[in-house]
């Protein structure tokens, strides 16, 4: 069964350093998503991301994050200079057909540490 | 926006006991409901889900149930197995617009 993958499974950075998390979608889904859960908290939506442009985005999701899919494969979730409480699980999903009625397939997540 | 809330935190039971999860949901134009199990260090995995055009639905030992004029979902889970051992979390559509929100999430531990 395809699968949703990440890179890197693990990130650790210094505070005011850029990250770049990259999420290779099952193929044929078109439509994008960011989540980011802090250890042990919920699942918290950051933005969707749909024919090459934002769709939706939370108020985590401020202006130290941009998000592209720069090659047609890779959808990567940039964080251009990082904070200690952007330490976090972050996760792409993906999702075959619009709508929110549709399932959304997770990745394996990629655990950021920020020191 | 949508609001999820999820009961309980933590759920004991024994092997073999049934174990039930409740979210309700605030926004009533929301008609898709998932639960995703999340074992220790991996990725939410969907184990079911229901839409708002049917009150309940089954897998195995798996079973949701919706309520629309009350706004809840329960997750039932029959004859609980060691692997059964995860964390579960209830999700909504973000009230019309795109992704989900997630309850905080019920750590359910079987008893052996």
């Amino acid at each position: 069964e395809p699968e949703v993958t990440q890179t890197p499974s693990h990130q650790v950075t210094q505070m005011g350093q850029e990250v770049i998390l990259r999420c290779v979608p099952i193929s044929n889904h078109l439509y994008f998503y960011w989540y980011r859960q802090i250890l042990g908290q919920k699942v918290e939506f950051l933005v969707s991301f749909y024919n090459n442009e934002i769709s939706e985005k939370s108020e985590i999701f401020d202006d130290q994050f941009s998000v592209e899919r720069p090659d047609g494969s890779n959808f990567t979730l940039k964080i251009r200079s990082t904070k200690l409480e952007d330490s976090a699980m972050y996760f792409c999903a993906t999702q075959g057909d619009p709508g929110p009625e549709e399932t959304q397939y997770f990745g394996p997540g990629t655990r950021l540490l920020v020191l | 926006g949508e609001n999820v809330e999820q009961h309980p935190s933590t759920l004991s039971v024994q092997e073999g006991d049934s174990a039930v999860i409740k979210c309700t949901y605030s926004d009533s134009a929301s008609n898709y409901f998932p639960w995703y199990k999340q074992e220790l260090g991996k990725r939410p995995q969907l184990i079911i889900d229901i839409r708002s055009n049917v009150g309940e639905k089954k897998d195995q030992r798996i079973a949701v149930t919706l309520n629309k004029t009350a706004k809840h979902f329960s997750l039932h889970i029959t004859e609980t197995q060691p692997e059964d051992s995860a964390v579960y979390f209830c999700a909504a559509p973000r009230g019309g617009a795109d992704g989900l929100t997630f309850g905080k999430g019920t750590h359910l531990i079987i008893q052996p």
